[in-house]
């Protein structure tokens, strides 16, 4: 039979814009969030983080806004280079002892040239 | 700097098989972790260690699997009997001091047929 696999949501931007990936987090306790990019036939790299006390961390061409009162991350990327095309994670920690990361399903980001 | 290590690369291997995945963390990283990532369930974390001892393994399928830490600088990851649901592309990942801050090896793409 025919198999269901996830439905990555797909953002496509042109070389030099700027890019918006959005994540929507649920558990209110989460306390640090991080931002991974994932390149295809590799392994997540650590991007960006950010602790629950800021709502903003900028970064070289990356900046990571946080809006708790909606459970919102985002991560903007400046002028968007091809070298950006990859599947993008935000990430969670549980809260409370358990320093787990609980990953996102991913955003596929495509930069046409 | 070497980061996180894995082999193999890819293992293709028939159902009943064991299977054995390594890794070498970062040196100097006193936590481990292991995930598994497949289309069907995006990146789950399997079990992970601080200073050579599990901490959590909750995330272990069933019993099949079994993870192992002799010393900070080794871990496996074993399947056994092997399934072709267990095809997946299974990650290990280090960090230090914290557990929040991981960094990913390139991967063992497991194909079991």
């Amino acid at each position: 039979g025919e198999s269901v696999g996830l439905h990555l949501p797909t953002l496509s931007v042109q070389e030099g814009d700027n890019s918006i990936i959005n994540c929507a987090y649920s558990n209110s306790a989460s306390d640090y969030f991080i931002w991974y990019k994932q390149e295809s036939g590799k392994g997540p790299q650590f991007i960006i983080d950010i602790r629950s006390n800021m709502d903003k961390r900028q970064g070289q061409r990356v900046t990571v806004l946080l809006n708790k009162t909606v459970k919102h991350l985002s991560l903007q990327i400046a002028a968007t280079q091809p070298g950006d095309s990859a599947v993008y994670f935000c990430a969670e920690t549980e809260g409370g002892a358990t320093n787990k990361l609980i990953f996102g399903t991913g955003t596929l980001l495509a930069v046409q040239p | 700097d070497a980061g996180v290590i894995q082999s193999p690369r890819h293992e293709v291997t028939e159902m009943g098989q064991e299977v054995t995945l390594r890794c070498k963390p970062i040196s100097g990283h006193d936590y481990l972790f292991w995930y598994r990532q497949t289309m069907m369930r995006g990146l789950e974390l399997l079990i992970y260690f601080n200073n050579n001892v599990p901490i959590d393994d909750s995330g272990m399928p069933e019993d099949r699997f079994s993870a192992k830490m002799p010393n900070a600088s080794f871990s496996t990851l074993k399947i056994q009997p092997s399934e072709p649901r267990d095809s997946a592309v299974y990650f290990c990942a280090s960090s230090f001091p914290s557990p929040e801050t991981q960094y990913f090896g390139p991967g063992t793409r497991l194909l079991v047929l």
